[in-house]
């Protein structure tokens, strides 16, 4: 069972507006990721960090940011929602020599 | 060459019956084949991983396939049941400079009916 954690869940918010989506977890592990998945769609990597202040674009390009000041935090922000924005972000986490990568339930963004 | 295909897209086997999804890969180095369960408001997660050494690995009802000379492996889940209804993900893990890389497959909707 995965200790990964993601506030808020569900999350409607206005055109232009700043949010921060949160992802912790306990498990000690160096390495996070961001995933942005539309309904039942494949999983699009969008940032990770291999450990405290390494932080990379992934495979999607992104508006969004992020920052890993702490092992165990690795938030996500927008600074300007837009519609098209509104999508399932999965935060993630895995060792440093681990395959297996654990996934939190996710963060529904709605911009409207 | 960093691509993972999966087939099909979607599934609709009956109750007690065999769902079988297939993936294929290019690049050799990958090390690390797993599949992940996602449940509809769910975050995926690990149900079976298999590594490039071995043919075959069971556990309960799901095995996996690996055929490392056409680089392919795939799910097989016997006795199908309602309750395995969910979208499954077939990855490939690969070690580049010390680091780890995951490549998604795209997913297949299987749906059981009972």
């Amino acid at each position: 069972e995965a200790d990964i954690y993601q506030t808020p869940r569900y999350l409607v918010i206005g055109t232009g507006k700043k949010i921060t989506l949160e992802c912790s977890q306990t498990m000690g592990h160096d390495k996070m990721y961001w995933y942005q998945q539309d309904p039942g769609m494949e999983l699009h990597l969008i940032h990770y960090s291999y450990g405290v202040n390494s932080t990379e674009k992934g495979d999607l390009s992104s508006e969004s940011t992020v920052s890993r000041i702490r092992t165990e935090h690795f938030p996500l922000t927008l600074e300007s929602a837009r519609p098209s924005h509104t999508s399932q972000y999965l935060c993630a986490s895995s060792r440093h020599r681990g395959n297996t990568i654990y996934f939190g339930e996710g963060s529904w963004l709605t911009v409207v | 060459q960093q691509q993972v295909k999966q087939s099909p897209q979607s599934l609709i086997v009956q109750k007690g019956g065999i769902s079988i999804i297939n993936c294929a890969y290019e690049n050799t180095a990958f090390d690390y084949f797993p599949w992940y369960q996602q449940f509809p408001g769910k975050g995926p997660a690990l149900l079976i991983a298999i590594r490039p050494d071995v043919s075959e690995k069971k556990e309960g009802r799901f095995t996996i396939s690996f055929n490392k000379s056409a680089k392919q492996f795939s799910l097989h889940i016997m006795d199908s049941q309602p309750g395995d209804s969910a979208t499954y993900f077939c990855a490939a893990s690969i070690t580049t400079s010390g680091t780890y890389k995951y490549i998604f497959g795209t997913g297949t909707r299987l749906k059981v009916l009972a």
